[in-house]
């Protein structure tokens, strides 16, 4: 069965970074496109960015551009979220989930538990 | 302010209908496929129509989707308490690139 399981969520300062992980499992993670989508408390869903299957194409929401890189390793079937220069209104839960196609969106067919990251002083 | 307009809330006892609209424009819903997604309280979202009317496997034949212009609905018939849960839209903007969601719709069954 397809999982997704985040880590590297936690309590960070305001301007430092955070780097999130997200690894598959029970699929050829190599040949689907994955996202990141974010809620923050109380809030809904804000979609962040995509990668294509084979990493070379990424489209992010213009509030995180130029924060934020979402890589890949297919080799560990992990995808990354690289977060910068992180603000007070970044805090969220933190959610991978899987395109049912290689590139261009479709549609998430399946979603990890999520991870929580708090920006605080 | 969500790119995709939803009424924030529903309502309806059991055994009723209920629609829930999502609105957008001419470069997401107009071009593009809309999906919903289904998130219970305090669990992560879960896909529930994809591609404007396809049901996933294991969703229920009372939930359905439809699209028309530059909008689309999902409609729940037999209304169940544990269809309780907040309601997402969400297509691809061509003029962003970017997918957008609606606000989301917390229904209530009364």
């Amino acid at each position: 069965q397809v999982q997704l399981v985040e880590s590297g969520g936690g309590v960070v300062q305001p301007g430092r970074s955070l780097r999130l992980s997200c690894t598959g499992s029970g699929f050829s993670f190599s040949n689907y496109a994955m996202h990141w989508v974010r809620q923050a408390p109380g809030k809904g869903l804000e979609w962040l960015a995509i990668i294509w299957y084979d990493g070379n194409t990424r489209f992010y929401v213009d509030s995180v551009k130029g924060r934020f890189t979402i890589s890949r390793d297919n080799s560990k079937n992990t995808l990354f979220l690289q977060m910068n220069s992180l603000r007070v209104e970044d805090t969220a839960v933190y959610y991978c989930a899987k395109d049912r196609g290689s590139g261009t969106y479709y549609y998430f067919d399946f979603w990890g538990q999520g991870t929580l990251v708090t920006v605080s002083s | 302010q969500s790119v995709l307009t939803q009424p924030p809330s529903a309502s309806g006892t059991p055994g009723q209908r209920v629609t829930i609209s999502c609105s957008g424009s001419g470069s997401n819903i107009g071009s593009n496929t809309v999906n919903w997604y289904q998130q219970l309280p305090g669990t992560a979202p879960k896909l529930l129509i994809n591609s404007n009317k396809e049901r996933p496997s294991g969703v229920p034949d009372r939930f359905s989707g439809s699209k028309s212009g530059t909008s689309a609905s999902l409609a729940i018939s037999g209304l169940q308490s544990e269809d309780e849960a907040d309601y997402f839209c969400a297509a691809w903007d061509d003029r962003l690139n970017a997918v957008v969601f609606g606000g989301g719709t917390q229904l209530t069954v009364l």
